[in-house]
Protein backbone atom coordinates (compact mmCIF):
# COMPACT_ATOMS: atom_id res chain seq x y z
CA UNK A 1 0.00 0.00 0.00
CA UNK A 2 1.15 3.26 -0.59
CA UNK A 3 2.15 5.67 2.29
CA UNK A 4 3.67 9.14 2.56
CA UNK A 5 5.87 10.67 4.89
CA UNK A 6 6.22 13.88 6.37
CA UNK A 7 9.08 13.78 9.01
CA UNK A 8 8.92 17.13 10.41
CA UNK A 9 5.82 18.18 12.45
CA UNK A 10 6.69 21.56 12.87
CA UNK A 11 9.37 23.69 11.12
CA UNK A 12 10.53 27.29 12.16
CA UNK A 13 12.89 29.39 10.39
CA UNK A 14 13.31 33.11 10.30
CA UNK A 15 12.12 35.72 7.47
CA UNK A 16 14.11 35.73 4.59
CA UNK A 17 16.08 32.39 5.17
CA UNK A 18 15.94 29.19 2.70
CA UNK A 19 12.95 26.52 3.22
CA UNK A 20 13.33 22.78 2.46
CA UNK A 21 10.24 20.29 4.00
CA UNK A 22 10.52 16.90 3.44
CA UNK A 23 8.34 13.98 2.06
CA UNK A 24 8.99 10.53 1.74
CA UNK A 25 6.73 8.35 -0.35
CA UNK A 26 6.39 4.37 -0.58
CA UNK A 27 4.96 3.24 -3.44
CA UNK A 28 6.02 0.67 -6.06
CA UNK A 29 5.74 2.92 -9.52
CA UNK A 30 6.54 6.03 -10.45
CA UNK A 31 3.84 8.11 -8.57
CA UNK A 32 2.10 10.89 -9.22
CA UNK A 33 3.39 13.69 -6.67
CA UNK A 34 1.89 16.88 -4.67
CA UNK A 35 2.48 19.58 -2.07
CA UNK A 36 -0.53 21.65 -0.98
CA UNK A 37 -0.80 24.83 1.25
CA UNK A 38 -3.30 25.13 4.30
CA UNK A 39 -3.57 28.69 5.13
CA UNK A 40 -5.02 29.32 8.76
CA UNK A 41 -8.88 29.03 8.23
CA UNK A 42 -8.58 27.88 4.56
CA UNK A 43 -9.02 24.51 2.47
CA UNK A 44 -6.05 23.10 0.81
CA UNK A 45 -4.49 24.75 -2.06
CA UNK A 46 -2.00 23.12 -4.64
CA UNK A 47 1.35 24.37 -4.55
CA UNK A 48 2.93 22.11 -6.95
CA UNK A 49 2.50 18.47 -8.91
CA UNK A 50 5.06 16.12 -10.61
CA UNK A 51 3.98 14.00 -13.05
CA UNK A 52 6.55 12.81 -15.10
CA UNK A 53 9.49 14.65 -17.16
CA UNK A 54 11.80 16.97 -15.61
CA UNK A 55 12.11 15.96 -12.15
CA UNK A 56 12.01 19.67 -10.84
CA UNK A 57 9.54 21.33 -11.08
CA UNK A 58 8.06 25.03 -10.14
CA UNK A 59 5.02 25.91 -8.35
CA UNK A 60 2.80 28.91 -7.44
CA UNK A 61 4.52 31.67 -4.43
CA UNK A 62 8.22 30.82 -5.06
CA UNK A 63 7.81 27.51 -4.18
CA UNK A 64 9.92 24.23 -6.05
CA UNK A 65 10.19 20.75 -5.19
CA UNK A 66 12.52 17.59 -6.23
CA UNK A 67 11.49 14.12 -7.41
CA UNK A 68 14.30 12.26 -6.16
CA UNK A 69 13.43 8.21 -6.91
CA UNK A 70 16.54 6.89 -5.42
CA UNK A 71 15.57 8.60 -2.65
CA UNK A 72 11.68 8.06 -2.49
CA UNK A 73 11.56 12.07 -1.63
CA UNK A 74 9.90 14.77 -2.53
CA UNK A 75 10.96 17.53 -0.90
CA UNK A 76 9.50 21.50 -1.32
CA UNK A 77 11.90 24.34 -1.29
CA UNK A 78 11.58 27.97 -1.09
CA UNK A 79 15.07 29.92 -1.36
CA UNK A 80 13.61 33.13 0.65
CA UNK A 81 10.38 32.51 3.31
CA UNK A 82 7.91 35.28 3.86
CA UNK A 83 6.10 35.49 7.08
CA UNK A 84 2.83 35.12 4.60
CA UNK A 85 4.51 31.15 4.05
CA UNK A 86 3.67 30.80 7.86
CA UNK A 87 0.91 27.83 7.13
CA UNK A 88 0.47 23.64 6.86
CA UNK A 89 2.03 21.78 4.26
CA UNK A 90 0.68 18.61 2.84
CA UNK A 91 2.43 16.16 0.67
CA UNK A 92 0.11 13.67 -1.30
CA UNK A 93 0.92 10.97 -3.41
CA UNK A 94 -0.74 9.82 -6.09
CA UNK A 95 -0.74 7.22 -8.81
CA UNK A 96 -0.99 7.19 -12.99
CA UNK A 97 -4.93 6.21 -14.19
CA UNK A 98 -6.93 8.84 -12.39
CA UNK A 99 -8.73 6.15 -10.19
CA UNK A 100 -6.00 5.71 -7.81
CA UNK A 101 -7.23 8.12 -4.36
CA UNK A 102 -4.29 10.03 -3.15
CA UNK A 103 -2.66 9.54 0.41
CA UNK A 104 -1.61 13.08 2.51
CA UNK A 105 1.10 12.99 4.51
CA UNK A 106 0.21 14.26 8.27
CA UNK A 107 1.38 17.95 6.96
CA UNK A 108 3.90 20.17 8.42
CA UNK A 109 3.16 22.95 10.30
CA UNK A 110 5.76 26.14 9.42
CA UNK A 111 6.62 28.72 11.11
CA UNK A 112 7.82 32.02 10.02
CA UNK A 113 9.68 34.58 12.66
CA UNK A 114 10.00 38.12 11.96
CA UNK B 1 -15.71 30.92 -10.13
CA UNK B 2 -16.72 29.03 -6.56
CA UNK B 3 -15.31 26.09 -7.25
CA UNK B 4 -16.20 23.57 -4.18
CA UNK B 5 -18.69 24.89 -1.81
CA UNK B 6 -19.61 24.41 2.05
CA UNK B 7 -22.10 24.83 4.16
CA UNK B 8 -22.24 25.55 6.69
CA UNK B 9 -19.10 27.12 7.21
CA UNK B 10 -19.88 26.66 11.35
CA UNK B 11 -21.80 24.30 13.09
CA UNK B 12 -22.17 23.48 16.64
CA UNK B 13 -24.57 20.54 17.61
CA UNK B 14 -25.57 17.94 20.15
CA UNK B 15 -24.56 14.85 21.13
CA UNK B 16 -27.20 12.35 19.22
CA UNK B 17 -28.42 14.39 16.71
CA UNK B 18 -28.04 14.19 13.56
CA UNK B 19 -26.20 16.69 11.26
CA UNK B 20 -25.44 17.21 7.26
CA UNK B 21 -22.57 19.22 5.65
CA UNK B 22 -23.34 20.35 2.32
CA UNK B 23 -21.12 20.37 -0.89
CA UNK B 24 -21.46 21.40 -4.05
CA UNK B 25 -18.98 22.14 -6.78
CA UNK B 26 -19.65 24.23 -9.86
CA UNK B 27 -17.46 22.74 -11.88
CA UNK B 28 -17.70 18.40 -13.47
CA UNK B 29 -15.31 16.34 -11.07
CA UNK B 30 -16.14 12.99 -11.47
CA UNK B 31 -14.64 12.05 -8.37
CA UNK B 32 -15.56 13.95 -4.89
CA UNK B 33 -14.59 13.74 -1.15
CA UNK B 34 -15.12 14.13 2.04
CA UNK B 35 -11.75 14.42 4.76
CA UNK B 36 -11.85 15.07 8.15
CA UNK B 37 -8.63 17.30 9.81
CA UNK B 38 -7.94 16.73 13.72
CA UNK B 39 -4.66 17.91 15.08
CA UNK B 40 -1.75 15.19 15.25
CA UNK B 41 -3.95 12.86 12.04
CA UNK B 42 -3.53 15.16 9.21
CA UNK B 43 -6.49 14.20 6.40
CA UNK B 44 -8.31 10.97 6.97
CA UNK B 45 -10.74 10.22 4.29
CA UNK B 46 -14.15 9.38 5.32
CA UNK B 47 -15.75 8.69 1.95
CA UNK B 48 -15.45 9.30 -1.25
CA UNK B 49 -17.47 9.33 -4.69
CA UNK B 50 -15.88 8.08 -8.19
CA UNK B 51 -19.76 9.67 -10.13
CA UNK B 52 -23.12 9.58 -9.44
CA UNK B 53 -24.87 7.00 -7.63
CA UNK B 54 -21.12 5.67 -6.62
CA UNK B 55 -19.40 5.66 -3.29
CA UNK B 56 -17.27 3.95 -1.18
CA UNK B 57 -15.29 4.17 2.09
CA UNK B 58 -12.27 5.67 2.84
CA UNK B 59 -10.51 5.04 6.12
CA UNK B 60 -12.43 6.23 8.61
CA UNK B 61 -16.20 6.02 7.88
CA UNK B 62 -18.47 4.80 10.64
CA UNK B 63 -20.66 7.06 11.90
CA UNK B 64 -20.81 8.57 8.64
CA UNK B 65 -23.27 8.19 5.60
CA UNK B 66 -23.24 10.14 2.00
CA UNK B 67 -25.07 10.06 -1.17
CA UNK B 68 -24.75 11.63 -4.35
CA UNK B 69 -28.10 11.91 -6.37
CA UNK B 70 -26.48 14.62 -8.47
CA UNK B 71 -22.77 15.16 -9.94
CA UNK B 72 -22.35 18.54 -8.35
CA UNK B 73 -23.79 17.36 -4.36
CA UNK B 74 -22.27 15.56 -2.30
CA UNK B 75 -23.67 15.66 1.51
CA UNK B 76 -22.20 14.22 4.54
CA UNK B 77 -24.64 13.01 7.26
CA UNK B 78 -23.83 12.33 10.67
CA UNK B 79 -27.11 9.72 11.51
CA UNK B 80 -26.21 10.33 15.55
CA UNK B 81 -23.41 13.17 16.55
CA UNK B 82 -20.80 12.25 18.73
CA UNK B 83 -17.81 14.48 20.89
CA UNK B 84 -15.36 12.39 18.66
CA UNK B 85 -17.02 13.68 15.54
CA UNK B 86 -15.83 17.42 16.89
CA UNK B 87 -13.50 18.29 13.83
CA UNK B 88 -12.89 20.71 10.58
CA UNK B 89 -14.61 18.67 7.64
CA UNK B 90 -13.23 19.32 4.06
CA UNK B 91 -14.95 18.12 0.73
CA UNK B 92 -12.85 18.20 -2.51
CA UNK B 93 -13.55 17.53 -5.99
CA UNK B 94 -10.97 15.77 -8.34
CA UNK B 95 -9.42 16.98 -11.82
CA UNK B 96 -7.88 14.36 -14.17
CA UNK B 97 -9.64 11.82 -12.39
CA UNK B 98 -8.73 11.73 -8.65
CA UNK B 99 -5.33 12.63 -8.58
CA UNK B 100 -5.27 16.53 -8.58
CA UNK B 101 -7.76 18.02 -5.92
CA UNK B 102 -9.56 21.07 -5.20
CA UNK B 103 -10.72 21.33 -1.82
CA UNK B 104 -13.29 23.62 -0.11
CA UNK B 105 -13.10 25.56 2.50
CA UNK B 106 -14.08 23.15 5.02
CA UNK B 107 -16.85 23.06 7.69
CA UNK B 108 -16.19 23.42 11.57
CA UNK B 109 -18.58 21.20 13.35
CA UNK B 110 -18.64 21.05 17.13
CA UNK B 111 -20.16 18.34 19.39
CA UNK B 112 -21.64 18.83 22.82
Amino acid sequence: AQSVTQPDIHITVSEGASLELRCNYSYGATPYLFWYVQSPGQGLQLLLKYFSGDTLVQGIKGFEAEFKRSQSSFNLRKPSVHWSDAAEYFCAVGAPGGSYIPTFGRGTSLIVHP
Amino acid sequence: DAGITQSPRYKITETGRQVTLMCHQTWSHSYMFWYRQDLGHGLRLIYYSAAADITDKGEVPDGYVVSRSKTENFPLTLESATRSQTSVYFCAGGAGGANVLTFGAGSRLTVL
